[in-house]
């Protein structure tokens, strides 16, 4: 079974500049998951959907990130204008009807 | 509030030595409970689960965790670690659909 996939793994960009991270979830897993780990610190939720409807997204800085999951499937994150304090690793995470949640290897975003 | 406490930020260990790791939770619903591990520069490992049924579980790699409902605990054990444990490793709780890290617990094995 393929896992949870993510693209790019490292990108570098200037702040001010503006950066996209696409996620492909386990196939049939409805609920995805985005989220934020900053070095030293523990994953942070930034946004939660099932299928393509927003569950919670109460700690996205929506000045600034979006997000979105057309058609259920494929998510894409965005952040723009990006400031230095964004470089961190962006995970995408999926559900099982079991409750068991799978992560993806990351990608790792360095804002300079 | 909901929320996940791993009481050590980092365990030194010899190889071969047993391995406690600290694991509490804050919460007055039931939750479903993991550990994670994550090598570095890589994403996050499921080791092992508790969503109901026997309190003590076993995951990958030799791992084991025990439930402890009175005490709000999950903490993570292995009898024998090897140099290859080298890791962090978080817990996590879900709080209803919302998975809630712990700040993590960097585990080095030293020969």
């Amino acid at each position: 079974e393929a896992g949870v996939a993510q693209s790019p793994r490292y990108k570098i960009i200037e702040k001010r500049q503006s950066v996209a991270f696409w996620c492909n979830p386990i196939s049939g897993h409805a609920t995805l998951y985005w989220y934020q780990q900053i070095l030293g610190q523990g994953p942070k939720l930034l946004i939660q959907f099932q299928n393509n409807g927003v569950v919670d997204d109460s700690q996205l800085p929506k000045d600034r990130f979006s997000a979105e999951r057309l058609k259920g499937v494929d998510s894409t994150l965005k952040i723009q204008p990006a400031k230095l304090e964004d470089s961190a690793v962006y995970l995408c995470a999926s559900r099982t009807v079991r409750n068991t949640i799978y992560f993806g290897e990351g990608s790792w975003l360095t804002v300079v | 509030a909901q929320s996940v406490t791993q009481l050590d930020s980092q365990v030194p260990v010899f190889e071969e030595a047993p391995v406690e790791l600290r694991c509490n939770y804050s919460s007055s619903v039931s939750v479903y409970l993991f550990w994670y591990v994550q090598y570095p520069n890589q994403g996050l490992q499921l080791l092992l689960k508790y969503l109901s049924g026997s309190t003590l579980v076993k995951g990958i790699n030799g791992f084991e965790a025990e439930f402890n409902k009175s005490q709000t605990s999950f903490h993570l054990r292995k009898p024998s670690v090897h140099i290859s444990d080298t890791a962090e490793y978080f817990c996590a709780a879900d709080f209803g659909s919302r998975l809630t890290f712990g700040e993590g617990t960097q585990l080095t094995v030293n020969p």
